[in-house]
């Protein structure tokens, strides 16, 4: 079975400054998907980016980019630039390329605090 | 347009008891999921309908039931509430179950005394 770790229950970042979040995981499968959600207090799950495991270019969205090593299962994800409204809990998430769209597996996240 | 819309936002039951959740996804979209998200931890996938078939089911036991209506809301059910089950319950919503992106509500809080 496929497993998403974050090790890092909390991180804090100065404003304007850079923060890198870690994730790992462990699966057999060659072809997948990871992505990075960030869910502030209003609960609601926001998709930050995505990622093909099949495609080698790392994925980037404005001041959001990853850091995916494939062959040692990280994806990382690194906030650039960073803004209050930022701050929220930040999951990492996998999901199998043939598997049901809805079966994504989440890490436990990483609570981000930005300080002005 | 209206994002995707969960009712009730809380919900407070007694162990034993029934409840039922409900979800409006955004429309157009034919697929509705469901995750459950205990307190400190991530989601954890329970079902996925998609045009009123059940598509996926998470690792959860019988009392948990869903269903998808024409409209393409869903409703989730659980029976025989245990202490653990309080937690938030998300819905969210796709096109078509593929491999689009996902577009989740605020969830509904339930705690279960």
């Amino acid at each position: 079975a496929q497993t998403v770790t974050q090790s890092q229950p909390e991180m804090s970042v100065q404003e304007a400054e850079t923060v890198t979040l870690s994730c790992t995981y462990d699966t057999s499968e060659s072809d997948y998907y990871l992505f990075w959600y960030k869910q502030p207090p209003s609960r609601q799950m926001i998709l930050v980016i995505r990622q093909e495991a099949y495609k080698q270019q790392n994925a980037t969205e404005n001041r959001f980019s990853v850091n995916f090593q494939k062959a040692a299962k990280s994806f990382s994800l690194k906030i650039s630039d960073s803004q209050l409204g930022d701050a929220a809990m930040y999951f990492c998430a996998y999901r199998s390329s043939g598997g049901s769209q809805g079966n994504l597996i989440f890490g436990k996240g990483t609570k981000l605090s930005v300080k002005p | 347009d209206a994002g995707v819309t969960q009712s009730p936002t809380h919900l407070i039951k007694t162990r034993g008891q029934q409840v039922t959740l409900r979800c409006s996804p955004i429309s157009g979209h034919k697929s509705v999921s469901w995750y459950q998200q205990v307190l400190g931890q991530g989601p954890q996938f329970i079902f996925q309908y998609y045009e009123k078939e059940e598509r996926g089911r998470g690792n959860f036991p019988d009392r948990f039931s869903a269903r998808q209506f024409p409209n393409y809301s869903s409703e989730l059910n659980v029976n025989a509430l245990l202490l653990g089950d309080s937690a938030l319950y998300l819905c969210a919503s796709s096109f078509t179950g593929g491999y689009e992106k996902l577009f989740f509500g605020s969830g509904t809080q339930l705690s279960v005394l």
